[in-house]
């Protein structure tokens, strides 16, 4: 059963551009939401992360919007770079335990010079 | 520098033999887990251990084995039994802080193909 869905599957944006990916989650106990970012050949590392007692983060470029209501999150990387390309996981927990973490199937973002 | 040192980086294997992946972390981290990411599919926990001599099974458990005789190191070995082993595998770490946000660390991974 997947809890966590991600969209899209892949995403081709310009240099410049807005890329936004996607999740929606059905477990109403995920209290912790992180977004993972992993370039080829590499093991993931954490980009940002969201408890749902707020409805946005901002880090540098990188922003987590959150919809408690709709049960669903999103990632916006604002003015994308070319080395911004690489694969992204969303990913939710209970009470921010990594070893009930459960991701979602992965975007892989590709940014044009 | 600290962090996770997985080896080897790419192995290949006949069907039928079992192969041992190693994964020795120097983050002084109690709880370490191994992931296997296949495309489109995410990462899916195969094994974990919040504490040395004590692993419990992931969600695809079956077909592999662990142990965690020290703190520093998790091997992971896939056995014949696994049907589909050919993978991208992944170790990673964390500190185990209950109500606190747990933040994974990952290796840079192991790619295992069957021939």
């Amino acid at each position: 059963q997947q809890q966590v869905k991600q969209s899209p599957q892949s995403l081709i944006v310009q240099k410049g551009g807005i890329s936004i990916i996607n999740c929606a989650y059905e477990n109403t106990a995920f209290d912790y939401f992180p977004w993972y970012q992993q370039f080829p050949g590499k093991g993931p590392a954490l980009l940002i992360a969201i408890r749902p007692d707020v409805s946005e983060k901002k880090e540098g470029r990188f922003t987590i919007s959150f919809n408690k209501s709709a049960k669903q999150f999103s990632l916006h990387i604002m003015d994308s770079q070319p080395g911004d390309s690489a694969t992204y996981f969303c990913a939710a927990s209970m009470d921010g335990s990594a070893r009930q973490l459960t991701f979602g199937s992965g975007t892989q973002l590709t940014v044009l010079p | 520098d600290g962090g996770i040192t997985q080896s080897p980086k790419y192995l290949f294997r006949k069907e039928g033999q079992n192969v041992t992946l190693s994964c020795e972390q120097n983050l002084n981290h109690d709880a370490m887990y191994w992931y296997r990411q296949d495309p489109g599919q995410g990462l899916r926990l195969i094994y974990y251990s919040q504490i040395v001599n004590d692993f419990q099974k992931g969600d695809i458990a079956e077909g592999y084995s662990v142990s965690r005789e020290k703190k520093e190191s998790f091997p992971l070995t896939v056995t014949s039994a696994q049907k589909n082993p050919t993978a991208f595998y992944l170790c990673a770490s964390s500190i185990s802080r209950q109500g606190k946000a747990n933040v994974l660390t990952f290796g840079a991974g192991s790619r295992l193909t069957v021939l």
